[in-house]
């Protein structure tokens, strides 16, 4: 049972716009949100999290938005770069104490951004 | 900052090999640092939590005495693969928590690729 979804495998937007990147959760526990980052060969580079208080995080050009009530987060990169092709992994953990502080991550979503 | 160093990157040995991979975080200390396995176009799956000057908690149907991890500084973290054969094939990867590892992003190492032939 995969507790944490990433229903598109891959991703393709022209430079300058707008990625979108989706991600579903069953497990109500969870309670921090992180989106990874991964390029071939090296390992996943940490992006930006959320915590379940927030609705909403922003670094720079990159968003994650979260909602609870849908299980449902998504990260937004705008504008896009050629730089941020790579696969993109959304985690989740929960705060509820003893080894629940384990990521649990998705699938990852190939996102190739054109030039 | 949180540089985390895996070590080998790539290794190709005999069935019956066993095959040590080091983790290291470069500029924090780790009191956590994880294990994770990830097959082909799946997700990271945790193998183990490893805490320093502690036993290892492995996740369930990871074997203990197959996959053996020793956390002896708050810098370093090592797997072994025991007796390793073709299907222990896989590209493993750790990652260390700067800090609570409730709160905190895990930062992760380059991954070590291991073919068993």
């Amino acid at each position: 049972d995969q507790q944490v979804k990433q229903n598109s495998p891959s991703l393709s937007v022209q430079e300058g716009r707008i990625s979108i990147l989706n991600c579903d959760y069953t497990n109500s526990m969870f309670d921090y949100f992180l989106w990874y980052k991964k390029y071939p060969a090296e390992g996943p580079t940490f992006l930006i999290s959320i915590s379940s208080i927030k609705d909403k995080n922003e670094d720079g050009r990159f968003t994650v938005f979260l909602n609870k009530s849908a299980k449902h987060l998504s990260l937004h990169i705008v504008p896009s770069q050629p730089g941020d092709s790579a696969v993109y992994f959304c985690a989740a953990s929960s705060h509820s104490g003893g080894s629940n502080y384990k990521l649990t991550f998705g699938k990852g979503t190939l996102l190739t951004v054109n030039p | 900052g949180a540089v985390v160093s895996q070590h080998p990157s790539w290794v190709i040995c005999k069935s019956g090999t066993s095959v040590k991979i080091e983790c290291r975080s470069l500029d924090f200390q780790a009191t956590t640092m994880f294990w994770y396995r990830q097959f082909p176009k799946q997700s990271l799956m945790l193998m183990a939590t490893s805490n320093e000057g502690s036993k290892a908690t492995y996740e369930q149907g990871v074997e203990k005495d197959k996959f053996l991890i020793n956390h002896a500084s708050l810098t370093l973290s090592t797997l072994t693969v025991t007796s390793a054969h073709p299907e222990d094939s896989s590209f493993y990867i750790c990652s260390a928590t700067q800090g609570s590892p409730y709160n905190q992003p895990q930062h992760f190492g380059d991954g070590t690729r291991l073919s068993i032939l």
